[in-house]
């Protein structure tokens, strides 16, 4: 597809448990990022990938949250020990290199994660 | 104090009218101003960015930063149904894709 996609579009979870949200760039974007949109906010930032380094992660929350993107291209969100306040919908966003400064972001539909 | 404040309405016009959405900042180190249009259940998608103060126009779309007021602004002229979503103004002071975003915006536009 031509734009970023983002698997599940939905989950639901139990408290406790561990989840993974995937996301597939737009193919020759070498600038992934994530971020978490909780309901009647903006969108936060939670960690930049140039190629398959994260350049930036100074906005996940705690040790429970890590990602990866072991190619430089699909990276996986990681969630350990859900809590209900982890509930929000995660935004994945690519874009060519340092067009990350102007904002020139793509963002996907988002996976929508209720901790239950 | 947030970093960025806008507040989130709802805003409800008639077709046709000219829409004023704004944001306040407190952060001088922000650099690049950026609007950002979110449709129910969908991922923001970039309207404009401005580099600095100034304006910029796209068509019915018009933004304004100020940076001695630390302020910005999006005109819509001749509003259209199609134009109601959520606005997200967004700004960077430097660090790629680190983006501080507003709370957004509701806006709706009756036929």
């Amino acid at each position: 597809g031509a734009g970023v996609s983002q698997t599940p579009s939905n989950k639901v979870t139990e408290k406790g448990k561990y989840v993974e949200l995937r996301c597939d760039p737009i193919s020759g974007h070498t600038a992934l990022y994530w971020y978490r949109q909780s309901l009647g906010q903006g969108p936060e930032f939670l960690i930049y990938f140039q190629g398959t380094g994260a350049a930036d992660d100074s906005g996940l929350p705690n040790d429970r949250f890590f990602a990866v993107r072991p190619e430089g291209s699909v990276s996986t969100l990681k969630i350990q020990r859900t809590e209900r306040g982890d509930s929000a919908v995660y935004l994945c966003a690519s874009s060519h290199m340092n067009r990350g400064l102007n904002g020139e972001l793509f963002f996907g539909e988002g996976s929508r994660l209720t901790v239950l | 104090q947030k970093e960025v404040e806008q507040d989130p309405g709802p805003l409800s016009v008639p077709e046709g009218a000219i829409v004023s959405l704004n944001c306040t900042y407190s952060n001088s180190a922000f650099q690049y101003f950026m609007w950002y249009r979110q449709y129910s259940r969908k991922g923001p998608e970039l309207l404009m960015y401005t580099y600095s103060s100034g304006n910029k126009e796209d068509g019915r779309f018009t933004a304004q930063v100020d940076k001695s007021s630390k302020y910005i602004s999006l005109f819509i002229r001749d509003s259209q149904p199609s134009d109601s979503a959520t606005y997200l103004c967004a700004m960077n002071g430097g660090s790629q894709g680190n983006l501080i975003f507003g709370k957004g915006t509701k806006l709706s536009v009756k036929p």
